[in-house]
């Protein structure tokens, strides 16, 4: 079955830039969606078709796959960025979920 | 407003059935492809099922092959998880989700209910 690989954390200066992997095989040829979850709260999806963003989500948030790898940048990390991340493809009829990332702001 | 609103969570002893409601509002429920996707304590996102708008057109994670059966009631705007013979290690907060443009699971699920929890315990 197909995998998703995610580093457990990531940590950012308040300000800066965070960048999040998704890793898996041949990724960049699949189409990768990503979703922020808060504590306590349902996920928001915040990426789709690689680079796209939902309406009412901050151009703040930016996404790229290439590869093997496909990222999620977030600009000018704020507070309330704070959350776990998902990444998320659709691969032969079923969907795959990344193990998910905790983002910091320091 | 766009809402998904899940029920029918409980503790069931292992083996045990139950089923899942999810009540659409806001939307032409219809139109929209809808998943399952489950959250176990202090762990990531799994997803479980998914269903086409028509119904027609059903997907399973192979953990829950053979054991849930997803379905829908468009007249009642209503998605459904039936779950049978069920397990500790679905033990898990299940949500409701659209998909963002109708039928293409490439767009990823905009709208998200708030979850039903699943206890599955003796």
């Amino acid at each position: 079955s197909y995998e998703l690989t995610q580093p457990l954390s990531v940590s950012v200066a308040l300000g800066q830039t965070a960048r999040i992997t998704c890793g898996g095989n041949n990724i960049g040829s699949k189409t990768v969606r990503w979703y922020q979850q808060r504590p306590g709260q349902a996920p928001v999806l915040v990426i789709f078709r690689d680079i796209n963003r939902p309406s009412g989500i901050p151009e703040r948030f930016s996404g790229s796959n290439s590869g093997n790898t496909a990222t999620l940048t977030i600009s000018r990390a704020q507070a309330g960025d704070e959350a776990d991340y998902f990444c998320q493809v659709w691969v032969s009829s079923t969907e795959v979920f990344g193990g998910g990332t905790k983002l910091t702001v320091l | 407003e766009v809402q998904l609103l899940e029920s029918g969570g409980g503790l069931v002893q292992p083996g045990g059935s139950l089923r899942l409601s999810c009540a659409a509002s806001g939307f032409t429920f219809s139109n929209y492809a809808m998943s399952w996707v489950r959250q176990a304590p202090g762990k990531g996102l799994e997803w479980v099922s998914a269903i086409s708008g028509s119904g027609g057109s059903t997907y399973y994670a192979d953990s829950v092959t053979g054991r849930f059966t997803i379905s829908r009631d468009n007249s009642k705007n209503t998605l459904y998880l039936h779950m049978n013979s069920l397990r500790a290690e679905d033990t898990a907060l299940y949500y409701c989700a659209k998909y963002l443009h109708g039928g293409n699971p490439d767009d990823g699920l905009d709208i998200w209910g708030q979850g039903t929890m699943v206890t599955v315990s003796s």
